[in-house]
């Protein structure tokens, strides 16, 4: 069965530090996608980032950079001069096919980042 | 851009009633989902269509079903609703990519149901 975990329940950091978020992921899959959803005090989930298990490259996007390791199951998010504004919950989910054209997210728990003045 | 609307982000409801949460969206999609939200648990998947009238099991489909008879709606439906289904409920949907099942969830802004 496929797992996300994401450790970090809670982090608290004050505006302007960098901070990483930690996900960790179990699959038997050799083909497979990785998600990061962010989710402000709004509720809706904001889709961040969709990254397949053939690419480990890095991503970068303005403040956000994404480090895929296969080696160690690991799809980490790393916020460079955190705002105010990037206070929310944050997901890390892993895709699994359920049929040819569809696909289930097996999410983690979330973190909740709390970015302080 | 996707949008993903649900009927309603707040609702009370008794036990015993019956419960119509409903989700819409504008993008053709194929493939629609439902989850419940829980602290601690994360998103759980209920039920998801991937096609008009078609539907399936998810990971926690006791005490619920759904109704999918056009395309851009989705209805997940609380027969008798519990106690233990007050929880955010979010709807998503997706497109496969180049008709393989690549897809981007995109998620509606949720509701959330007290059942008292």
């Amino acid at each position: 069965a496929q797992k996300v975990t994401q450790a970090q329940t809670e982090i608290s950091v004050v505006e302007k530090e960098d901070v990483t978020l930690d996900c960790v992921y179990e699959t038997r899959d050799t083909t497979y996608y990785l998600f990061w959803y962010k989710q402000p005090p709004s509720g809706e989930l904001v889709f961040l980032i969709r990254r397949n298990s053939f690419d480990e490259q890095n991503e970068i996007s303005g403040r956000y950079s994404w480090n895929f390791q296969k080696s160690t199951s690991s799809f980490n998010f790393t916020i460079t001069a955190s705002q105010v504004v990037d206070s929310a919950v944050y997901f890390c989910a892993l895709s699994e096919a359920i049929t040819g054209t569809a696909s289930k997210l097996t999410f983690g728990t979330g973190t909740r980042l709390q970015v302080t003045l | 851009d996707v949008k993903v609307t649900q009927s309603s982000r707040y609702l009370v409801k008794r036990t015993g009633e019956k419960v119509f949460l409903e989700c819409v969206q504008d993008m053709d999609h194929e493939n629609m989902f439902w989850y419940r939200q829980d602290p601690g648990l994360g998103l759980r998947l209920i039920y998801f269509s991937y096609d008009v009238k078609m539907k399936e099991k998810g990971d926690i489909p006791e005490g619920y079903s759904v109704s999918r008879e056009k395309k851009e709606r989705f209805s997940l439906i609380l027969e008798s609703a519990s106690t233990n289904q007050t929880s955010m409920y979010l709807c998503a949907s997706s497109s496969p990519s180049q008709g393989m099942s690549t897809d981007t969830q995109y998620f509606g802004p949720g509701t959330r149901l007290t059942v008292l």
